[in-house]
């Protein structure tokens, strides 16, 4: 069955630190992926997403995550935090353009001073 | 960017009453748009498509008679919750999608049913 995982609930980092939020997926087709960003309060907004060719992809922010086939991974990173960034995550998972979105549990951003 | 509106934002309704939830582009026209819903620390559910003019087409497991969608125009779909009970309390989340498949985001609707 598809489905997208998001291990843990919660990251912490310090501002300017790596940011690493992973997803892995489970798909019998090949799949789109996507990384959404929801602010408190506020709708889901695409961060970045892969569809075919180039396996890295970046998105606004200065975020960018990368498609492993090998892996079933498409995990988001970020070089150094802002405090901006603090946020929920979701990665989502939409097999071969269906358009109905499978969603991660989400990930909640937090990053200290 | 595209906005996708909702409202209310916040509702409270006693158990067994019915009630009804706002979706709408605001900058765009949406012949499909999608219901989410959310539950505390989990993802979002994906309850149903709405196409505009058309009959909604639900997901496996969602009552088609107690979550009624309405697609009448090209800007606005609504759920209505109907004989709502405690375990329809939820953050009710709809997307529209533009004519290059791009889907966007309402801010979500909490749904408290006392």
């Amino acid at each position: 069955a598809q489905s997208v995982t998001q291990l843990g609930s919660h990251v912490s980092v310090s501002e300017g630190a790596l940011v690493l939020l992973r997803c892995n997926y489970s798909s019998s087709v090949p799949p789109y992926l996507f990384w959404y960003v929801q602010y408190p309060n506020q709708g889901l907004q695409l961060l970045l997403k892969y569809t075919t060719g180039a396996t890295l992809v970046k998105g606004i922010n200065g975020f960018e995550a990368e498609f492993k086939k090998s892996e079933t991974s498409f995990h988001l990173t970020k070089p150094s935090a802002h405090m901006s960034d603090a946020a929920e995550y979701f990665c989502a998972m939409d097999q071969g353009g269906s358009e109905k979105l499978v969603f991660g549990k989400g990930m909640k951003l937090t990053v200290n001073p | 960017g595209a906005v996708v509106s909702q409202h209310p934002s916040r509702v409270i309704c006693k158990s067994g009453t019915s009630v009804k939830i706002e979706c709408r582009s605001l900058d765009f026209q949406a012949t499909t748009m999608f219901w989410y819903r959310q539950f505390p620390k989990k993802s979002l559910m994906l309850m149903a498509t709405s196409n505009e003019g058309s009959k909604a087409t639900y997901e496996q497991g969602v009552e088609k008679d107690k979550f009624l969608i309405n697609h009448a125009s090209l800007t606005l779909s609504t759920l209505t919750v109907t004989s709502a009970h405690p375990e329809d309390s939820s953050f009710y989340i709809c997307s529209a999608r533009d004519d290059v498949y791009e889907q966007y985001f309402g801010p979500g609707t909490r749904l408290t049913v006392t």
